[in-house]
């Protein structure tokens, strides 16, 4: 059963614009936010965060936005560049730290 | 000098045979993970270990058995492999609570 969902499995964006991610969950006890990039052949490396009593952190070229009535949130990337191409996996996490993950969304930025 | 190192980086190993799978980190960190990345590429949590204490288990076959001699190693123990067994595993380490800082994983391939 899998509380957290990234429907998109690929996107393509071009150099320059901006990429969105999306994420749905469907446990209402998750309260922290997490989202993760990983390269080929390397381990998941931590993105940005947000807090359940927060609706939007920003860090650099990158913010979340959390919908808690929706069970909603996204990772904005503007601007997107060529290092970016990744694969992005969102992960929410409960009182017991366990973390929960999608299945992750492959970024491909083009030049 | 890598915070969370893995070995090794591939196993090839023959159905039933006995595997084990090493974890160090040097973050200074109390708790450690082993996630496993199945074919459907979602991250699923199998053990944690808080200062050497067993405190996440979740429901995986008694042929998994990590152990964590103190707290900047936890290894993976496998034994019977199964086909099933193959799949890409995960050692992480974190504050308690805080976000993972994961090793560049092992992929295992059973024969």
């Amino acid at each position: 059963d899998q509380q957290v969902k990234q429907n998109s499995p690929s996107l393509s964006v071009q150099e320059g614009r901006i990429s969105i991610l999306n994420c749905d969950y469907t446990n209402s006890m998750f309260d922290y936010f997490l989202w993760y990039k990983k390269y080929p052949a390397e381990g998941p490396t931590f993105l940005i965060s947000i807090s359940s009593i927060k609706d939007k952190n920003e860090d650099g070229r990158f913010t979340v936005f959390l919908n808690k009535s929706a069970k909603h949130l996204s990772l904005h990337i503007v601007p997107s560049q060529p290092g970016d191409s990744a694969v992005y996996f969102c992960a929410a996490r409960k009182y017991d730290y366990k973390l929960s993950f999608g299945a992750g969304t492959t970024v491909t930025v083009r030049a | 000098d890598t915070a969370v190192s893995q070995t090794p980086k591939y196993l090839v190993t023959q159905m039933g045979n006995d595997k084990s799978i090493k974890c160090e980190q040097n973050l200074g960190h109390d708790t450690m993970y082993w996630y496993k990345q199945d074919s459907k590429k979602f991250l699923k949590i199998m053990f944690s270990y808080n200062n050497k204490e067993l405190i996440i288990n979740e429901t995986v076959p008694n042929r998994f058995s990590p152990k964590s001699p103190d707290k900047a190693h936890l290894n993976l123990h496998i034994n019977s492999l199964e086909l099933g067994d193959s799949a890409v595993y995960f050692c992480a380490s974190s504050e308690m609570g805080e976000k993972l800082f994961f090793g560049s994983g092992t992929q295992l391939s059973v024969l």
